[in-house]
């Protein structure tokens, strides 16, 4: 089964902290993953892809495919990263499959 | 240059009512893609198109029409809207090519609420 999980629904954290959002992922092929983020009542943004190995906004993830993991990680928190976070699997019919979402909430 | 749009960005409907959700791109790519967003669900897939004159079932179909006369639009119908059905719906395009390989690029949403 094809299969995106996010666990933490909030992560709460303080202006300058390290953030972790995690992600695994249940597919049977080759996966190809990606971070897209939504900022409050705006569309959906890419953030990251696991092909292209970039660093966006401070922000990196790496793809274990040990552990089926795709975790976003920024050394220190911005408030201006207060957003939506969701992990996606693109499918072998180029559909993209969606975790649930993490809410990211950077307090000063 | 627009990319992806929706119309209507907002819109209240009462339980039975039939309304049309429009997504159109100027980006030229073939395959087109309707999404819901719920909160706790994250986005799920309602119906996709590969390329004009084709339409598949995504992940939730029930309650929706789909029409992809043209590359250009990609509509989704709700022929009797219920309370179920309020919800984010993002229109998205499938982008190719490039040393990133694939992603979708997203329009900005329509918000529906069925009383």
């Amino acid at each position: 089964a094809q299969r995106v999980t996010q666990p933490e629904k909030l992560l709460s954290v303080f202006k300058g902290a390290p953030v972790e959002l995690k992600c695994n992922y249940s597919y049977s092929g080759s996966p190809e993953l990606f971070w897209y983020v939504q900022y409050s009542r705006q569309r959906l943004q890419l953030l990251l892809r696991h092909i292209s190995r970039e660093s966006i906004k401070g922000f990196t993830a790496d793809l274990n495919k040990g552990e089926t993991s795709f975790h976003l990680k920024k050394p220190f928190a911005q408030e201006e990263d207060s957003a939506m976070y969701y992990c996606a699997l693109l499918t072998g019919f180029q559909k993209l499959v969606f975790g649930t979402g993490t809410r990211l909430l950077v307090s000063p | 240059n627009a990319g992806v749009t929706q119309t209507p960005k907002f819109q209240v409907l009462k339980t039975g009512q039939s309304m049309t959700l429009q997504c159109a791109q100027d980006m030229n790519h073939n395959s087109m893609y309707w999404y819901r967003q719920d909160p706790g669900m994250g986005l799920r897939l309602i119906y996709y198109s590969a390329s004009e004159g084709t339409t598949d079932k995504g992940e939730v179909p029930n309650g929706y029409n789909v029409s992809r006369l043209n590359k250009r639009e990609f509509s989704l119908r709700l022929e009797s809207a219920a309370p179920s059905q309020t919800s984010v719906y993002f229109c998205a395009i499938r982008t190719s090519g490039g040393r990133g390989g694939e992603t979708q690029y997203f329009g900005p949403g329509t918000r529906l609420l069925v009383l």
